[in-house]
């Protein structure tokens, strides 16, 4: 597959902690994206990360890129209730975003 | 800054009726994209625009799926006829893909229920 690969498929921690799940690709990308969807609502967009970028930040959240093992990483940090929601990377592939299935993040109180 | 703007937000219809969704996408993006989500799944790609050219469509079931994009930048997609397995969530998203592409944006989607 050459779509995003979200990884663990499924993750539960308490309010607080951090979060962490992790994309693997197949193939050479310019771009990936990290997008976090609500039950039922729309895709809202989180961070963008170019291939020439190794990290960047955004509030309480950080990404990762390493080219070389093809993957990505998002960091939640401090989590919250709020932050409950499916998250998926979306590797740039050709000129599309390929998205993968999501991982499944529940922040319980 | 208005957002990529979905019509109807819910559609509920018989199989082998007609079903149009349309689209506004993000003032000055020339990239639109239309994705079909299925329960418990990440968006699958239907078709990409280019302006008004569609440059992608290789995942586009062309029996029953249309598209356009009339002159750059409204877009409709219809299905006709529609069958069971076409209940999904159908989303739209634009960016602006220029020497470095941005990032895209969604809009909240259409829920299509076929019964």
């Amino acid at each position: 597959s050459q779509q995003g690969e979200e990884d663990p498929q499924a993750l539960s921690i308490q309010e607080g902690e951090n979060a962490t799940m992790n994309c693997s690709y197949k193939t050479s990308i310019n771009n990936l994206q990290w997008y976090r969807q609500n039950s039922g609502r729309g895709l809202v967009h989180l961070i963008l990360i170019r291939s020439n970028e190794r990290e960047k930040h955004s509030g309480r959240l950080r990404v990762t890129l390493d080219t070389s093992k093809k993957s990505s990483s998002l960091l939640i940090t401090a989590s919250r209730a709020a932050d409950t929601a499916s998250y998926f990377c979306a590797p740039e592939r050709g000129q599309n975003f390929v998205f993968g299935p999501g991982t499944r993040l529940s922040v319980l109180p | 800054e208005a957002g990529v703007v979905q019509s109807p937000r819910y559609k509920i219809i018989e199989k082998k009726q007609p079903v149009a969704f349309w689209c506004n996408p993000i003032s000055g993006h020339n990239t639109l994209y239309w994705y079909r989500q299925n329960l418990g799944q990440g968006p699958e790609l239907l078709i990409r625009y280019e302006n008004e050219e569609a440059v992608d469509d290789s995942q586009l079931p062309k029996d029953r799926f249309s598209a356009e994009r009339l002159k750059g930048v409204d877009s409709t997609l219809k299905i006709q006829p529609a069958e069971l397995g076409d209940s999904a969530v159908y989303l739209c998203a634009s960016s602006y893909r220029g020497i470095r592409t941005t990032e895209a944006f969604f809009g909240q989607g259409t829920r299509l229920t076929v019964v």
